[in-house]
């Protein structure tokens, strides 16, 4: 089982449209979650930090749950330029970030 | 501020030559990260480096891949003999600590035939 599992997509939705992508990760002693994006051919970038008791950025929510390990990320009102690629991130003490393989996501006008 | 700084960008070369991948890290950042990314596997680590030490190198796919950090602004990721299936886009990044966010370079797209 890998480490860090995401829905890979494509997400096809509609600009604003709310959008959400799951993530699962298998070790229980993960302590740091994120959340980066990466557009085509370019280099992935921090999207957002996810904290244990939810946090918001503007049109992005992120939620954790410890005990399923489970991250989400919800996009509200979505634009056309939030289509992107977006990679769950955690790590556990002592180690790198481990990523996911990304969802990609679509919007269309 | 300039942030990590990858050379070169594109690299094609022939199966069995030696390549080289360069990165810069963020001044003041002490942990450097390697990563390779390709359609089937994602992104994955190969090494990283903190305080100019290799710390874990479990991810380096075998004994063609090295890499060396000589100062805290300096890091190779060297190939040889250089494998068709070692085309990818090879990624360094920085932290100031760990398990904390990482900043990538824009990669280095290597191509072997």
């Amino acid at each position: 089982r890998k480490e860090v599992e995401q829905d890979p997509g494509p997400f096809n939705v509609p600009e604003g449209a709310t959008v959400a992508f799951n993530c699962t990760y298998s070790n229980s002693a993960s302590q740091s979650f994120f959340w980066y994006r990466q557009d085509c051919r370019k280099e992935p970038k921090l999207l957002m930090s996810v904290y244990s008791s939810g946090n918001e950025d503007g049109r992005f929510t992120a939620q954790l749950n410890r005990a399923s390990q489970y991250i989400s990320l919800l996009i509200r009102d979505s634009k056309l330029s939030d289509s992107a690629t977006y990679l769950c991130v955690v790590s556990q003490a002592g180690t790198a970030l481990i990523f996911g393989k990304g969802t990609t996501l679509s919007v269309s006008s | 501020d300039a942030g990590v700084i990858q050379s070169p960008r594109h690299e094609v070369t022939e199966m069995g030559q030696e390549v080289t991948l360069r990165c810069k890290p963020i001044s003041g950042h002490d942990y450097l990260f390697w990563y390779r990314q390709t359609m089937m596997r994602g992104l994955e680590l190969l090494i990283y480096f903190n305080n100019n030490v290799p710390i874990d190198d479990s991810g380096m796919p075998e004994d063609r891949f090295s890499a060396k950090m000589p100062n805290a602004s300096f890091s190779t990721l060297k190939i040889q003999p250089s494998e068709p299936r070692d085309s990818a886009v090879y990624f360094c990044a920085s932290s100031s600590g760990q398990g904390i966010k990482a900043f990538f370079g824009q990669g280095t797209r290597l191509t072997v035939v």
